[in-house]
């Protein structure tokens, strides 16, 4: 059973446009939410995170909007950019028990000149 | 710097054979992890180590092995390799918890046919 659901799948931007990735979950016991991206060929690297004390973070062109009450969160990259292009995958952990991280499936960005 | 690597890059087995995956860290993080990653699930954690000789498993442990008795390498071995474990496997650390940033390795791609 999937803990954090994403979605699209893939998702096709023009270069200036703006990408959102969806990720929902059901554990209200989550209170950490990173999103990581990935290159081909590369492991994924953090590219931002929230816990849900905020309803928001942004880092440059990369803004994490968080809903506690609808339990989802959001990656929303402004100007995007060809060299953007990569896949997303949001995960969510939780500071008790196993708090290892659970991961989305992943949505691959492709953003076009 | 080397950072976190993986070996073998690449690797051919066949169906029972036993193969180990290697990864090393050099920043003495505390914590890492095994990941695999397949098209549809995203990355699931295989196996996970709090520090030396203590790991335990995560949400795909079956058909896998890992030890830990020193800090920097974390070795994961299938004990008789099965074509459902062909996948792309990641190694990843973090320095005192899982919650904070997880430094992924580049991977290696297995085959078993």
């Amino acid at each position: 059973q999937q803990q954090v659901k994403q979605s699209p799948q893939s998702l096709i931007v023009q270069k200036g446009g703006i990408s959102i990735i969806n990720c929902a979950y059901e554990n209200t016991a989550f209170d950490y939410f990173p999103w990581y991206q990935q290159f081909p060929g590369k492991g994924p690297a953090l590219l931002i995170a929230i816990r849900p004390d905020v309803s928001e973070k942004k880092e440059g062109r990369f803004t994490i909007s968080f809903n506690k009450s609808a339990k989802q969160f959001s990656l929303h990259i402004m100007d995007s950019q060809p060299g953007d292009s990569a896949t997303y995958f949001c995960a969510a952990s939780m500071k008790t028990g196993a708090n290892n991280l659970f991961f989305g499936t992943g949505t691959r960005l492709t953003v076009i000149p | 710097d080397a950072g976190i690597t993986q070996s073998p890059r690449y690797k051919i087995t066949e169906t029972g054979r036993q193969v180990t995956l290697m990864c090393h860290q050099t920043w003495s993080h505390s914590y890492m992890f095994w990941y695999r990653q397949d098209l549809g699930h995203g990355l699931r954690l295989i196996y996970y180590s709090a520090a030396a000789d203590i790991t335990d498993k995560g949400e795909v442990p079956d058909g896998y092995v890992v030890s830990r008795s020193k800090t920097e390498n974390f070795p994961l071995t299938l004990e008789s390799a099965t074509r459902s474990q062909t996948s792309v496997y990641f190694c990843a650390s973090s320095e005192s918890m899982p919650q904070e940033t997880q430094y992924f390795g580049p991977g290696t791609r297995l085959l078993v046919l």
